[in-house]
C-alpha cells in the first residue's frame, strides 16, 4: 500500500528563520510528487511537481527536491504569509491520476 | 469561471438526512476529482471523472455515496441517509486531459464543510 509521511507535524518559526519540510513516500512505480500548500478554509493550491530523483524547483522562497524516498520542501528566509499548511501527495503510475496525500505541516512563521 | 467552485460553502444537516453537494470544474476541464478532508488530515481520495464516467470510484466509502456527472462539466456528490462520520470537508479538483509524458496539476475547489448534527 502506498504510503505517505510529512513531518513535522508543526513547525513555528520566526520570521527570516530557514527550515526544511519532509516528505517520506513507499510506493511501487512513482508518477511525480505533489506540493500543495493550504490556508484555513481554502482548498489546497498547487506549488510544485517533480518527477525523478534529482530534480528541483523552486518558486519566490520555496525549493523543492526529490530523492528515491523523500522530498524535502525548503522554505528560505520565510515571512508571516508563508504561514499555512504544506501537503505532500505522490501520483503512482497504476492510476496516475489519483493523489495519495501525507498529513500535512502546518507551517507558523512570527513576525 | 476563474477557478473551481463549489456550493454549498458549509451544509448542515441531520443524520439520516440527504444531501447534494455541487462541483463546476475550469471550463474545459476533462477531468474531475472528488476527495475528503477530516480535520488534521490530508484528503482522501473518493471517485475520478473522465468526462461523464465515473474512471474509478473506488475510494467511495460505501453505497450511501454516489457521484454524477452527466454533460462532462457539473458534478454532485450525493450522500443519502447522512452519519454524524460523514462530517469532513468535501473538496472537488479539476484538471486538463493529460498526456502521457507529463501529469497534469489538480486544481481544487475551497470545498463544502458538511456537518451531520
Amino acid at each position: 500500500e502506498d504510503q505517505v509521511t510529512q513531518s513535522p507535524e508543526a513547525l513555528r518559526l520566526q520570521e527570516g528563520e530557514s527550515s526544511s519540510l519532509n516528505c517520506s513516500y513507499t510506493v511501487s512505480g512513482l508518477r511525480g510528487l505533489f506540493w500543495y500548500r493550504q490556508d484555513p478554509g481554502k482548498g489546497p493550491e498547487f506549488l510544485f511537481t517533480l518527477y525523478s530523483a534529482g530534480e528541483e524547483k523552486e518558486k519566490e522562497r520555496l525549493k523543492a527536491t526529490l530523492t528515491k524516498k523523500e522530498s524535502f520542501l525548503h522554505i528560505t528566509a520565510p515571512k508571516p504569509e508563508d504561514s499555512a499548511t504544506y501537503l505532500c501527495a505522490v501520483q503512482v503510475e497504476r492510476n496516475d491520476y489519483k493523489l495519495s496525500f501525507g498529513a500535512g505541516t502546518t507551517v507558523t512563521v512570527r513576525a | 469561471g476563474a477557478g473551481v467552485s463549489q456550493t454549498p460553502s458549509n451544509k448542515v444537516t441531520e443524520k439520516g438526512k440527504y444531501v447534494e453537494l455541487r462541483c463546476d470544474p475550469i471550463s474545459g476541464h476533462t477531468a474531475l476529482y472528488w476527495y475528503r478532508q477530516s480535520l488534521g488530515q490530508g484528503p482522501e481520495f473518493l471517485i475520478y471523472f473522465q468526462g461523464t464516467g465515473a474512471a474509478d470510484d473506488s475510494g467511495l466509502p460505501n453505497d450511501r455515496f454516489f457521484a454524477v456527472r452527466p454533460e462532462g462539466s457539473v458534478s454532485t456528490l450525493k450522500i443519502q441517509r447522512t452519519e454524524r462520520g460523514d462530517s469532513a470537508v468535501y473538496l472537488c479538483a479539476s484538471s486538463a486531459t493529460r498526456d502521457r509524458v507529463s501529469s497534469t496539476e489538480a486544481f481544487f475547489g475551497q470545498g463544502t464543510r458538511l456537518t451531520v448534527v
